[in-house]
């Protein structure tokens, strides 16, 4: 399809792994990237992987990539109620434009 | 370093009243981006621009919304006339083509607009 897809919503408890899904539409992407944003706020940049990765771990996050499958997920290890918050998966085509999947709202109960 | 400058924030109007938002980007970021993001939904691409040139505009309505970028540098988008369906936030992004093709973009905060 054209969109880039992703659950709207996840609830966690603090302290457990949260894991985020994305579908993405184009086979040729170069970076997949995790975006995260909180109420009243811009979008700030999470992580990104390069399209020939399959796997990039930073502290808590791990990101996997499935090219095949042109799936893209984000573990948040720990999770606290800091990171709820949506997250936003994106792809950049080959053509430079960045698309964007609706967001996933990750709560986290204390 | 300054991220990415919107003004305004918010902003409330009639219908059928123009409107304009204002973006700084990062300074050296030749790829500029407008963004429309509805309420529960991602940001959806309305414009880019590379330098002063937009090379995608094919999600702009052209009808009502306008853009430029003149000299490359700050950015306006205009609606005219504004519509109730046009609330929403619009966020402008920039990103440093040059440093290859991990350009990453750099969100604004936004401006919200509300048509009443």
């Amino acid at each position: 399809g054209e969109d880039v897809e992703q659950s709207l919503f996840l609830s966690v408890r603090e302290g457990d792994s949260s894991v985020i899904n994305c579908t993405y539409t184009d086979s040729s992407s170069t970076y997949l990237y995790w975006y995260k944003q909180e109420p009243g706020a811009g979008l700030q940049l999470l992580t990104y992987i390069f399209s020939n990765m399959d796997m990039k771990q930073d502290q808590r996050l791990t990101v996997l990539l499935n090219k095949k499958d042109k799936h893209l997920s984000l573990r948040i290890a720990d999770t606290q109620t800091g990171d709820s918050a949506i997250y936003f998966c994106a792809e950049r085509r080959r053509t430079n434009d960045m698309r964007f999947g609706a967001g996933t709202r990750l709560t986290v109960k204390p | 370093e300054a991220g990415v400058v919107q003004s305004p924030r918010y902003k409330i109007i009639e219908k059928k009243q123009p409107v304009a938002f204002w973006c700084n980007p990062i300074s050296g970021h030749n790829t500029l981006y407008w963004y429309l993001q509805n309420l529960g939904q991602g940001p959806e691409l309305l414009i880019r621009y590379e330098n002063e040139e937009a090379v995608d505009d094919s999600q702009l309505p052209k009808d009502r919304f306008s853009a430029e970028r003149l000299k490359g540098v700050d950015s306006t988008l205009k609606i005219q006339p504004a519509e109730l369906g046009d609330s929403a936030v619009y966020l402008c992004a920039s990103s440093d083509r040059d440093r290859g093709l991990n350009t990453e973009a750099f969100f604004g905060q936004g401006t919200r607009l509300t048509v009443v």
